[in-house]
Order: C-alpha cells, then structure tokens, then sequence
C-alpha cells in the first residue's frame, strides 16, 4: 500500500515564476492537509481539503496561493510569482474519512517538496 | 499565544540512555489529540505516537511512551534505550478544531556513542 506520494521532491523555480506541487493521498484516504515547512521552524498549517471542498484555509496567504484536490488525480498547491520567502518545505498529509478505532485522524505524511526560490 | 511549546530547542543523551523530550499545549477544546512525529535529515515526517485527550492511560509504542499530565498540559516524549539512529528533529503536535495539526518549534536530538 503506497504511502502519500509528493512530487516533485524538489522545485527550483526562479523570482515571479509559478511552482505546482503535488500530492497524491494514501489509497481510501479522502481528506488531505497541506502544512508549509520555513528553515529552521516547525511546520505551519495552510489548507484543509476534501474532493472537491475546501475546508480549511485558514493558513493559507490570501494572495497567490491556491489549492484544489479535484474528484479525479492528485491534490496541486499552486504557488503564483514565487518570491524568495516561499523557499521552504511543503508538506502533504492524508487521513482517513473516519478516525481510526481511538478515535484518531492519524495524519500519514508525504516525503515533502523543497521549493527554492532564486 | 503559543498552542505548542518545546522549550528545549537541542538534547544531548548517551546511547542506551533515556531521554525525556518536553512538550506544553494550550486549548480550550475539551477533544483533543497529541501526536508526536521525528523528522530526521532526510526530512520526511515520521508519526511516533499519539495520545487523545479522554484516554485514561499514557499511550506508548515500542521505546516510545507519553508522559501525558492532562491536568499540567504537558505530553512529554519518553525515549528509552536511546540508539544512534534516534538522532533527529522531534515535533510535538496538537489536533483541535477540525483535523488540522499545530506544531511545536522542535527538539534536536543528538545520541552519542
């Protein structure tokens, strides 16, 4: 059973470009998280989806950062006109519809794409 | 305010040792879950263990256990018989609200032989 699969692993995208990261969820898992990793920092919560809604994107920068999980293929985090302080690691998490037997949304985590920004 | 708080930034334990990492949370939310995930260079997130707040026992898997003192907001990390490969980043992380996770800063682990 694949695990949550990220690519590409890493990005390198120059000033005002447009970076597409993304993410493929676990097999049976519906919901899917999008955490955003700076240097040296903890990861930081972006956006909440599910196909085809966004749940949560209370994390998410209101200019040039969008998100979709579409019925069929993978989540995409799109990043419009990179600047140099979007470099970082971005994380993709799934979880089940349900929570597991404790009661548990165990999040599984993606390997993550390195973004640098030039 | 800070939801999560790891005070220690770096630890130092000696192989074969115990190491306790530490961890505070903040939340007015009566549900709510503990999970603590190892991040080591190579950068991918490893899930640790996982502690909800109506458990009555303090969860453990393997050499890992959670010292949860729900009463104190405290779910530290308990690491026995350190080993080598335990030398990473440790992230405590707290689910409220919805399924979202918020992280604390981290705690380097270092092992020495």
């Amino acid at each position: 059973n694949a695990g949550v699969m990220q690519n590409p692993r890493h990005l390198v995208r120059r000033r005002g470009q447009e970076a597409r990261l993304r993410c493929s969820p676990m097999k049976g898992h519906s919901h899917v998280y999008w955490y955003r990793q700076l240097p040296e920092e903890g990861l930081k919560f972006m956006v909440y989806l599910q196909k085809e809604n966004i749940i949560d994107e209370s994390g998410m920068p209101k200019e040039r950062f969008s998100a979709e999980f579409p019925k069929e293929g993978p989540s995409i985090l799109r990043i419009q006109q990179v600047v140099r302080g979007d470099s970082a690691a971005y994380f993709c998490a799934s979880s089940p519809m349900s929570p597991s037997t404790d009661g548990t949304y165990e999040q599984y985590f993606g390997p993550g794409t390195r973004l640098t920004v030039t | 305010a800070q939801k999560i708080t790891q005070t220690q930034p770096g630890m130092f334990v000696q192989e074969k040792e115990a190491v306790t990492l530490d961890c505070t949370y903040d939340t007015s939310d009566p549900s709510y879950g503990l999970f603590w995930y190892k991040q080591p260079s190579s950068g991918e997130m490893i899930f640790l263990i996982y502690q909800g707040s109506y458990d009555q026992q303090n969860a453990t898997e393997g050499r890992y256990s959670l010292n949860f003192q729900k009463a104190r907001k405290s779910a530290n990390l308990v690491i026995s018989a350190s080993q080598l490969g335990d030398s990473a980043m440790y992230f405590c992380a707290m689910r409220e609200y919805g399924n979202k996770l918020v992280f604390g800063a981290g705690t380097i682990l270092r092992v020495k032989s």
